[in-house]
């Protein structure tokens, strides 16, 4: 079965500090993989989209990078947090049942910038 | 615009039904998607409708698919407490899809 791994789960972060995010699918092959934003008690942004190794499409240009080095890996980056980077990040891969839209998320990472 | 609106907030009583209602504006052929999403938890795929269907049941969950009017809505029927949630609606938009802002569900004793 397939399962998706999302680490941290909590961070806590100075203003100007880099970032990390690491996200790993299994149990499945040349997936989308998605990465959103959630601020508190909002909906889902979308942030970056990866239909294959290396290729990235940006939804939104902000301080934020993402890399997918691997075909199962995503990754979330900033080299200088901003305060307004806090949020929960959420990690998703999808479309390898044909149906659009059909997403299976992480668990997410709360991030705070301080 | 939002291309996927839901209200953000209902309120119901424990063993009533719920309705959560979503309007959408693209008219593409393809799947509607009702994601719950439970405090500091990521999203949980609930269902999904194709777009020719008008209506389809999974146990206590009930989809109904107004294709004219672009409006889904999501029934829950005996409503319990561990049904406390945000649910979203996910929608066409171009090649890809979009969530709506989320609907939080209160479930009173």
């Amino acid at each position: 079965s397939q399962t998706i791994h999302q680490w941290p789960a909590t961070l806590v972060q100075p203003v100007g500090s880099p970032l990390s995010l690491e996200c790993t699918v299994e149990g499945t092959s040349n997936p989308n993989l998605y990465w959103y934003r959630q601020a508190a008690g909002r909906g889902l942004q979308l942030l970056f989209y990866s239909v294959g190794i290396g290729q990235i499409s940006s939804e939104v240009p902000q301080n934020l990078s993402a890399s997918r080095p691997q075909d199962r890996q995503f990754i979330l980056s900033s080299k200088k947090l901003l305060l307004s980077d806090s949020g929960f990040y959420l990690c998703a891969w999808g479309g390898t049942s044909g149906r659009t839209g059909e997403l299976f998320f992480g668990e997410g990472s709360r991030l705070t910038v301080l | 615009g939002e291309d996927v609106e839901q209200s953000l907030f209902l309120s119901v009583r424990e063993g009533d039904s719920s309705v959560i209602n979503c309007t959408y504006t693209d008219s593409s052929s393809t799947y509607l998607y009702w994601y719950k999403q439970e405090p500091g938890a990521g999203l949980q795929l609930l269902t999904y409708i194709f777009s020719n269907m008008d209506m389809k049941q999974d146990q206590r969950l009930t989809v109904l698919l107004n294709k004219k009017d672009k409006h889904l809505s999501l029934r829950i029927a005996d409503t319990q407490t561990g049904d406390s949630a945000i649910y979203f609606c996910a929608g066409p938009y171009g090649q890809n899809f979009v969530f709506g802002p989320g609907t939080r569900l209160s479930v009173l004793p």
